[in-house]
């Protein structure tokens, strides 16, 4: 258990529509990172946030956005949903700037 | 900008024998650091071990050392006595510094393990 919790873990919606993903971080940690795992484009980096503060922009679509909130959970907004949009999308946080990554179990998102 | 490079995109081992996976990277940040995470069939990112930049000695986690080689800009994932657990995805990553954009990982494209019995 990597202490980073996403809800939920799976989701099947229809393309047009709107989901929200949430992440709440490990104790501590001040760090999330967003990232999309589809099986043609691997692991993209898509936003990262510092307690609150939007700090790194990955390969984000403008249909998508998120935001950390002072609780320092987190949640992904992804609207106008496609077939591509079809991944796994991880959560992950840190301490400040050093050390690894842990990961949440990831939201698998079906667009049908 | 920062590239992480797997160029295997299988490997299959014996059990028991040492296995490891390649990982090149390019980086002009002077300090960076380097990552391999193993990501098994139920799709959760396990993190295994992690070499720094100026690191001195190459980093070991119990069965999994990692075969750094600055100016080759490599950093290779052994596995020792491999087990039939170890059958998963594995990706090399890199973080680093602020001109790779606040420490955020990016990843290779993962080789994908299988032990054989």
């Amino acid at each position: 258990d990597s202490g980073v919790t996403q809800t939920p873990k799976h989701l099947i919606t229809a393309t047009g529509q709107r989901v929200t993903l949430r992440c709440s971080p490990r104790s501590g940690d001040l760090s999330v990172y967003w990232y999309q795992q589809s099986l043609d484009q691997g692991l993209q980096f898509l936003i990262q946030y510092y307690n609150g503060e939007e700090r790194a922009k990955g390969n984000i679509l403008e249909r998508f956005s998120a935001q950390q909130f002072p609780d320092l959970h987190s949640e992904l907004n992804l609207s106008s949903l496609e077939l591509g949009d079809s991944a796994l999308y991880f959560c992950a946080s840190s301490q400040a700037g050093f050390g690894e990554l842990f990961f949440g179990e990831g939201s698998r998102l079906t667009v049908l | 900008a920062q590239k992480i490079t797997q160029t295997q995109p299988g490997m299959f081992v014996q059990e028991k024998e040492a296995v490891t996976l390649d990982c090149t990277y390019d980086t002009s940040d002077p300090s960076y650091g380097l990552f391999w995470y193993k990501q098994p069939s139920s799709g959760e990112m396990i993190f295994l071990i992690y070499q720094g930049s100026y690191d001195q000695q190459n980093a070991t986690e119990g069965r999994y050392s990692l075969n750094f080689q600055k100016a080759r800009k490599s950093a290779n994932l052994v596995i020792s006595a491999s087990q039939l657990g170890d059958s998963a995805m594995y990706f090399c990553a890199m973080r680093g510094g602020f001109s790779g954009g606040y420490n955020k990982l990016i990843f290779g494209a993962g080789t994908r393990l299988a032990v054989h019995p």
